[in-house]
């Protein structure tokens, strides 16, 4: 069974950091691009940022291009959001996903950006 | 980017009944290798989103035969022929063909 467990949210103020987590079991997780999707309270689904197999390849939103890193660690089946100043905006709850068709999604984790 | 729009964005329905969501991208869905990467997905109260339907009409592992997706190019359907209880929640269509990947506004669905 595919599990996604996303870690490392929190409360930061404006113009913080946060470094997000997502543990991944199930599957061969070297094999498959994997994203990250955002959705604000109440809101619908954005997404952030997704990377290839070997991390050689990785695209994001524009809002955040400049501010957030996508990064993944195949030994430790691991996927990572580096989050870096952070603005009101980003509040959101962040979601970890497998492949570029988004097919499983972790339980999420809330990012909470106010002074 | 592209953007996904879709309707209603309430759908009152009574148990039983059918029940059909539309899906309207600004530009065409075919990607160069001939696929067409249109996704469905529901968000039930509390919960994670789940994919239900992949490149238009494929239903995910588990996903009951009340769901089906169709269309082409810029429009897409989902459909439930049968809506139960458990199917209340919010739908979501999203694009995978053009970066970066968009998601429609959503349709949330209640029982009458």
């Amino acid at each position: 069974e595919v599990q996604l467990v996303e870690s490392g949210g929190g409360l930061v103020q404006p113009g913080g950091s946060l470094s997000l987590s997502c543990a991944a079991s199930g599957f061969t997780f070297s094999s498959y691009w994997m994203s990250w999707v955002r959705q604000a309270p109440g809101k619908g689904l954005e997404w952030v940022a997704n990377i290839n197999q070997d991390g050689s390849e990785k695209h994001y939103v524009d809002s955040v291009k400049g501010r957030f890193t996508v990064s993944r660690d195949n030994a430790k089946n691991s996927l990572y959001l580096q989050m870096n100043s952070l603005r009101a905006e980003d509040t959101a709850v962040y979601y970890c996903a497998r492949g570029a068709s988004v097919a499983n999604w972790g339980q999420g984790t809330l990012a909470i950006v106010s002074s | 980017d592209v953007v996904m729009t879709q309707s209603p964005l309430s759908l009152p329905v009574t148990l039983g009944q059918p029940a059909s969501i539309s899906c309207r991208s600004s530009q065409s869905l075919v990607s160069s290798d001939g696929n067409t990467y249109l996704n469905w997905f529901q968000q039930r109260p509390g919960q994670s989103p789940r994919r239900l339907i992949y490149k238009v009409s494929n239903r995910d592992s588990g996903v009951p035969d009340r769901f089906s997706g169709s269309g082409s190019g810029t429009d897409f359907t989902l459909k439930i022929s049968r809506v139960e209880a458990e199917d209340v929640g919010v739908y979501y269509c999203m694009q995978g063909t053009h970066w970066p990947g968009t998601f429609g506004g959503g349709t949330k669905v209640e029982i009458k």
